[in-house]
């Protein structure tokens, strides 16, 4: 069986800082970790995704993240928030040859100026 | 790019009523999926499809049945819509199963009176 939880159901920072989202998932086989994007009144978009390649993923808009087995961790940060960025974010996790994807509850980010 | 409609943006309908969401992908893929999208629970997978005419249970299908009857077109039917069905629809699409990125549709926001 596999799960996600993200800390965190807001995320506040000012325009400059650095964003971290925290995602930790679980999962009995290797996982296939993403990260998407909601703008409002739109659908998801990927941001990034691990498959088993390099450990540190890079995505769009300056976003990456970093996979961590021994802490189950997949968490998304940026250098510099932008105004931008403001949006809803899920982690989500699904595994090679399998259907689902499970999603988590998702990290609303508010960017200040 | 690769592109999946919804046939509406927001949608009223009466409780008892039959609701058809449909939705249309234009990449050949041969996954499709219905999620509802719930403020903190994130994105729960209501069906999905591997193949024409193919269907399977995701893990909310209660009061809910879907129709693959062409690749690109995947509908998602509410026999008797309740009210403990408004919520946000969202179809998605993906070449692969499991390691590859879900496309998404704009979604539709559904209220039922």
């Amino acid at each position: 069986a596999q799960s996600v939880t993200q800390l965190g159901s807001h995320v506040s920072v000012s325009e400059g800082a650095l964003v971290l989202l925290r995602c930790n998932y679980s999962s009995s086989v290797p996982p296939y970790l993403f990260w998407y994007v909601q703008y409002p009144n739109q659908g998801l978009q990927l941001l990034l995704k691990y498959t088993s390649a390099a450990t540190l993923v890079k995505g769009i808009n300056g976003f990456e993240a970093e996979f961590k087995k021994s802490e189950t961790s997949f968490h998304l940060t940026k250098p510099s928030a932008h105004m931008s960025d403001a949006a809803e974010y899920f982690c989500a996790v699904s595994s090679f040859g399998g259907f689902k994807t499970i999603f988590g509850a998702g990290t609303r980010l508010f960017v200040k100026a | 790019d690769v592109k999946v409609t919804q046939s509406s943006r927001y949608l009223v309908k009466r409780t008892g009523e039959k609701v058809f969401l449909e939705c249309v992908q234009d990449m050949d893929h041969e996954n499709m999926f219905w999620y509802r999208q719930d403020p903190g629970l994130g994105l729960r997978l209501i069906y999905f499809s591997y193949d024409v005419k193919m269907k399977e249970k995701g893990d909310i299908p209660e009061g809910y049945s879907v129709s693959r009857e062409k690749k690109e077109r995947f509908s998602l039917i509410l026999e008797s819509a309740s009210t403990n069905q408004t919520s946000m629809y969202l179809c998605a699409s993906s070449l692969v199963r499991g390691q590859e990125t879900q496309y998404f549709g704009p979604g539709t926001r559904l209220l039922v009176l």
